[in-house]
């Protein structure tokens, strides 16, 4: 089993609409991300959560808003969707790890076409 | 602010050597990372280096890290047709925890 999850995969939808992507982990880890990647772009970070009482916003928040429901579940809203938010979202996690690095995991991904 | 940039695309032929490079802004980066990106998946940690080291060797990869320039490369020894993929440079910022990614190399293997 895929130990950080995305759901949905794949979602089209229409301007104006609300929409909620969720993520959730097996790994026990208390950091969770998210990010939208852009062809030529890489990732950028949107908001983040070292806890379950700890939000941040990260460098392009603004259209965006989430919840750490639990230490395992981190969702992300668009309150109402615009064609430029049509990008590839990934959720993250990390933890300190055994060599400090704070390597971050990677769920697959969610294709959202905002039309 | 912290940067990262890299090149966006690299073409080699098969059992070449591959050296994607990457260049950073922020002289407290404590850990340099290389992700990969195979088509349709997420990312995937390839390799890490901490900012004290110069050098980090891991089967067909090396690491090198200039601190002095901010420079970073990922040499892929012997590149095989499975190694196409995006490549992404990133770096962990002095406060810990937030990583930032280069815009990704997508490098080409040709048989």
């Amino acid at each position: 089993d895929a130990d950080v999850t995305q759901t949905p995969r794949n979602r089209i939808t229409k301007t104006g609409k609300r929409i909620m992507l969720e993520c959730s982990q097996t790994k026990g880890h208390d950091r969770m991300y998210w990010y939208r990647q852009d062809p030529g772009l890489g990732l950028r970070l949107i908001y983040y959560s070292f806890d379950v009482k700890d939000i941040n916003k990260g460098e392009i928040s603004d259209g965006y808003s989430v919840s750490r429901q639990a230490q395992a579940k981190f969702s992300l809203s668009l309150e109402s969707a615009i064609p430029n938010q049509t990008a590839l979202y990934f959720c993250a996690t990390s933890d300190l790890g055994t060599s400090g690095s704070y390597e971050q995991f990677f769920g697959p991904g969610t294709r959202l076409t905002v039309l | 602010g912290e940067d990262v940039e890299q090149s966006l695309f690299l073409s080699v032929r098969e059992g070449d050597s591959s050296v994607i490079n990457c260049t950073y802004t922020d002289s407290s980066s404590t850990y340099l990372y290389w992700y990969k990106q195979e088509p349709g998946a997420g990312l995937q940690l390839l390799t890490y280096i901490f900012s004290n080291m110069d050098m980090k060797q891991d089967q067909r990869l090396t690491v090198l890290l200039n601190k002095k320039d901010k420079h970073l490369s990922l040499r892929i020894a012997d590149t095989q047709t499975g190694d196409s993929a995006i490549y992404f440079c990133a770096e962990m910022s002095y406060q810990g925890g937030k990583l930032i990614f280069g815009q990704g190399t997508e490098l080409s293997v040709k048989p």
